[in-house]
């Protein structure tokens, strides 16, 4: 099984800051890397498909690079209501594996 | 718009079995893979199994194999879960997700959920 490698577990940063999360593939995935915000009581939402491809709808304050093995989501600027826990996920191989998430607050 | 309605969660013993459904509208649901992923309490998602647009393709995670079974009704827009053998560690929040590629039947070409239930919780306790 692959395993996801996400960083930190989790943040807390102000209004405005630009937010950095990473995941680490235990091997080589190409690009086949998504992104999730996860809101308590809520369905998760995918932000990023294919490392980088925003979503349809998805706010331009999100983003993601990266290939292979290493991967980064970035909210150039946080917002009140970017709350949530982020995970990334791959799909390179069955089992889809998720990263264990990261929980962001607001300071 | 795409809704994807999970229930049949509850309170169960553990060695029981109980059957999560989820109920499908918006979508041609009889095109798309679905997958089944949980998440525990305080911890992250756990994909468990997804089935191919057809029902002809099933896989699982290890943690559920041979205990789960995923199938699909596409007259009746529906895809289940049936899970025998309850162990304390199934206790979840249960969500079905639609995969975003059509036609998808062997292991290799599931990629990502662009729609997600609300979820169902499953306690699993004597």
């Amino acid at each position: 099984d692959i395993q996801m490698t996400q960083s930190p577990s989790s943040l807390s940063a102000s209004v405005g800051d630009r937010v950095t999360i990473t995941c680490q593939a235990s091997q080589d995935i190409t690009n086949y890397l998504n992104w999730y915000q996860h809101k308590p009581g809520k369905a998760p939402k995918l932000l990023i498909y294919d490392a980088s491809n925003l979503e349809t709808g998805v706010l331009s304050r999100f983003s993601g690079s990266g290939s292979g093995t290493d991967f980064t989501f970035t909210i150039s600027s946080l917002q009140p209501e970017d709350i949530a826990t982020y995970y990334c996920q791959q799909y390179d191989n069955l089992p889809l594996t998720f990263g264990g998430g990261t929980k962001v607050e607001i300071k | 718009q795409v809704q994807l309605v999970e229930s049949g969660g509850g309170v169960v013993q553990p060695g029981r079995s109980l059957r999560l459904s989820c109920a499908a509208s918006g979508f041609t649901f009889s095109y798309y893979g679905i997958h089944w992923v949980r998440q525990a309490p305080g911890k992250g998602l756990e994909w468990v199994a997804v089935i191919s647009y057809d029902g002809s393709n099933k896989y699982y995670a290890d943690s559920v194999k041979g205990r789960f079974t995923i199938s699909r009704d596409n007259s009746k827009n529906t895809l289940y879960l049936e899970m025998n053998s309850l162990r304390a560690e199934d206790t979840a929040v249960y969500y079905c997700a639609k995969d975003v590629i059509p036609y998808c039947s062997g292991g290799s070409c599931y990629s990502y959920f662009d729609y997600w239930g609300q979820g169902t919780l499953v306690t699993v306790s004597s």
